[in-house]
């Protein structure tokens, strides 16, 4: 099946910093790509999602663009703010044409004022 | 519109004891997930429910776990017997339809502790 490896976390920043948090794929074909996020004391929620090669996803002042030459999928924010602490799991389906997703590590992400 | 909503947050058991985790999903969410975190490990997939049905159980890791949803409506995980490395956080999610564009609602998690 379709896997994702995403950087090691933490990530620690300060306040208006610029992010990015790396993830490439293995897949059959071209799947859908997906960054969800899980804030404190929450369930994940999708933050973005890119369905096809070049498609840029954005939500929220993050960018994820989905390059098949690099197999990658890497999270941009040109400056964070504390509210942006979470985690972040980059995710694809498990299989072509399937709804179930598989995750990455996920990357824990720590914004100081 | 309520959310995904599981039941335990947590709980802490004993070795060799049984857990019983719910799920709730959105109503009207045919399809229902159950996911595993291990220490801050990946989310690993369990399995899949379209409604009552099991779709897909290829991520279940043995016969000590145990999935149903009667009635195509909330869902129940057991885990009998318990062993140590069972601890984690169990994540449910749903989707509507297919559920093909790719987002999953998720609950907030139960976190099973076995000492």
């Amino acid at each position: 099946g379709n896997s994702v490896t995403q950087m090691e976390g933490p990530v620690t920043l300060s306040e208006e910093a610029f992010l990015t948090i790396n993830c490439t794929y293995t897949a059959t074909g071209y799947p859908s790509l997906f960054w969800y996020v899980q804030y404190p004391g929450e369930g994940l929620q999708l933050l973005l999602k890119a369905t096809k090669a070049d498609d840029k996803g954005s939500n929220k002042g993050f960018e994820a663009t989905y390059r098949k030459e690099t197999t990658s999928f890497h999270l941009e924010k040109g400056s964070v703010q504390v509210s942006d602490s979470a985690v972040y799991f980059c995710a694809l389906p498990l299989n072509s044409g399937y709804s179930t997703l598989t995750f990455g590590k996920g990357t824990m992400l720590l914004v100081s004022p | 519109e309520a959310g995904v909503t599981q039941f335990p947050s947590h709980s802490v058991i004993e070795k060799g004891q049984t857990v019983t985790l719910r799920c709730d999903p959105i109503s009207g969410h045919d399809n229902l997930y159950w996911y595993r975190r291990v220490m801050g490990k990946e989310i690993k997939f369990l399995l899949h429910f379209v409604k009552e049905s099991k779709q897909d159980e290829s991520g279940m890791p043995n016969n000590r776990f145990l999935a149903e949803r009667t009635g195509g409506t909330y869902s129940t995980l057991k885990v009998q017997p318990a062993e140590l490395e069972d601890s984690g956080v169990y994540f449910c999610a749903s989707s509507q339809g297919e559920g093909r564009t790719g987002e999953l609602f998720f609950g907030e998690g139960s976190r099973l502790t076995v000492l």
